[in-house]
């Protein structure tokens, strides 16, 4: 059985970094076929996706948001980290952790998000 | 980025009845040389997280009601169910991966009418 649960702060301040932590179990994040993503919602909208990262250590981030977005793996504490730099009151929001399922072709990696972490509210103000 | 537009914002529907959501793309999310189209559908009901109920825009995840049904290819998909049902109420959202960035739709909530 496959469960994620998200950590991280309940308050950060803009400017700061929120550093963001994926612990799951039921799979391991070295095992070929496996991806774990980050995606967000502000509360009362829509689901954003921010990043993912695959058992190759293959990488891919939101386009708006690279330049703020680090994600990696620890697969000896069975953890994926997500950073993001110079935080905003806009980036308040319940923030989850996902197992991805993918398909992989000639034109690169297709994800969805086959089981999700309860998630965890950040919320960024001074 | 590819943009997913879901219609309508909201749905009432009556117990038993069918409920139909709308999901559109700005680009086609058909491959042709796998035949497959790259979406999938997520049910979040009230402070919950997600749920995958589709993918292949046509293939139910294990475990999920048959009377949630996805169709479509190329730019326009649906969700359907069938004869809702109380604990259907929630909100829904489609999404592509054809391409990356992965996209969302804005959201449909379902409610009983």
């Amino acid at each position: 059985q496959i469960t994620l649960k998200e950590s991280g702060p309940l308050l950060v301040k803009p400017t700061q970094t929120l550093t963001l932590t994926c612990t799951f179990s039921g799979f391991s994040v070295t095992t070929s076929g496996v991806g774990v993503g980050w995606i967000r919602q502000p509360p009362g909208r829509a689901l954003e996706w921010l990043a993912l990262i695959y058992w190759n250590d293959f990488k891919q981030y939101s386009s708006s948001l690279e330049t703020r977005l680090s994600i990696s793996k620890d697969s000896s504490k069975n953890q994926v980290v997500l950073t993001m730099t110079n935080v905003d009151p806009a980036d308040t929001a319940m923030y989850f952790c996902a197992y991805s399922a993918y398909y992989y072709d000639s034109n690169g990696y297709h994800s969805w998000f086959e089981s999700w972490g309860p998630g965890t509210l950040v919320t960024v103000s001074s | 980025d590819i943009v997913m537009t879901q219609s309508p914002d909201s749905l009432a529907v009556s117990l038993g009845e069918r409920a139909t959501i709308h999901c559109r793309s700005s680009q086609g999310l058909f491959h042709s040389s796998h035949n497959k189209n790259y979406l999938a559908w997520y049910q979040q009901k009230p402070g919950q997280a997600p749920k995958l109920l589709i993918y292949w825009a046509s293939t139910r995840e294990s475990g999920v009601p048959e009377r949630f049904s996805g169709a479509g290819s190329e730019t326009y998909f649906s969700l359907t169910i069938t004869s809702l049902e109380a604990e259907d109420v929630a909100v829904y959202y489609c999404q592509q991966y054809y391409s990356s960035p992965f996209t969302f739709g804005q959201g449909t909530k379902l409610e009983i009418k």
